[in-house]
């Protein structure tokens, strides 16, 4: 099994549409997590972090389920530009370095 | 958010050549540096893991003695490709981090395009 692991999609989604997705990881003793956005050829860039209580940024929601490990993100009133792939990425326990393992990312296509 | 500075941004070089790759953080002291690599439609991979002033820490499958990692200051960290082969065509995108204020977010570079012919 994989450390992280996410659908890679592609999520076909209709403008204005809602989008859900999730990401598991495998390691219980993993201390934080985020989401991060990556465009077609570009380095990632961190669209949030993700806290026990849930976080909510604009229209993006995120969530964290450590009793079943995983991590969502939700898109509300997608846009054109959300199109892209969104990485999540797991600190590792500090016995662990505090290694950061990304996931295989999901990709997003937002369509008019 | 902070800045880290990646060069060259494209690299195109010729089979048994070396490449050289730079990072520069430009407005805080990159304590620690990652080195990714991404093939096409594949995540991140990171390769290795370089402190300050230390060895580079490298991950199970990836050559020390073909990717060397240079990290000799808090703001700049180097990755060269030695003798390069076409399998080695790859997305290497660096990050840095600055471990006495860490937030938890990497800070990348642009990232550098190798193709090797």
């Amino acid at each position: 099994r994989k450390e992280v692991e996410q659908d890679p999609g592609p999520f076909n989604v209709p403008e204005g549409a809602t989008v859900a997705f999730n990401c598991t990881y495998s390691n219980s003793a993993s201390q934080s997590f985020f989401w991060y956005r990556q465009d077609c050829r570009k380095e990632p860039k961190l669209l949030m972090s993700v806290y026990s209580s849930g976080n909510e940024d604009g229209r993006f929601t995120a969530q964290l389920n450590r009793a079943s490990q995983y991590i969502s993100l939700l898109i509300r009133d997608s846009k054109l530009s959300d199109s892209a792939t969104y990485l999540c990425v797991v600190n590792g326990p500090p016995a662990a370095g505090n290694k950061l393992t990304f996931g295989g990312g999901t990709r997003v296509l937002v369509k008019p | 958010g902070a800045v880290v500075s990646q060069h060259p941004s494209w690299v195109i070089c010729k089979s048994g050549t070396s490449v050289k790759i730079e990072c520069r953080s430009l407005d805080f002291q990159a304590t620690t540096m990652f080195w990714y690599r991404q093939f096409p439609k594949q995540s991140l991979m990171l390769m290795a893991t370089s402190n300050e002033g230390s060895k580079a820490t490298y991950e199970q499958g990836v050559e020390k003695d073909k990717f060397l990692i240079n990290h000799a200051s808090l703001t700049l960290s180097t990755l060269t490709v030695t003798s390069a082969h076409p399998e080695d065509s790859s997305f290497y995108i660096c990050s840095g981090m600055n471990t006495l204020s860490y937030t938890g977010e990497l800070f990348f570079g642009e990232g550098s395009r190798l193709t090797v012919l």
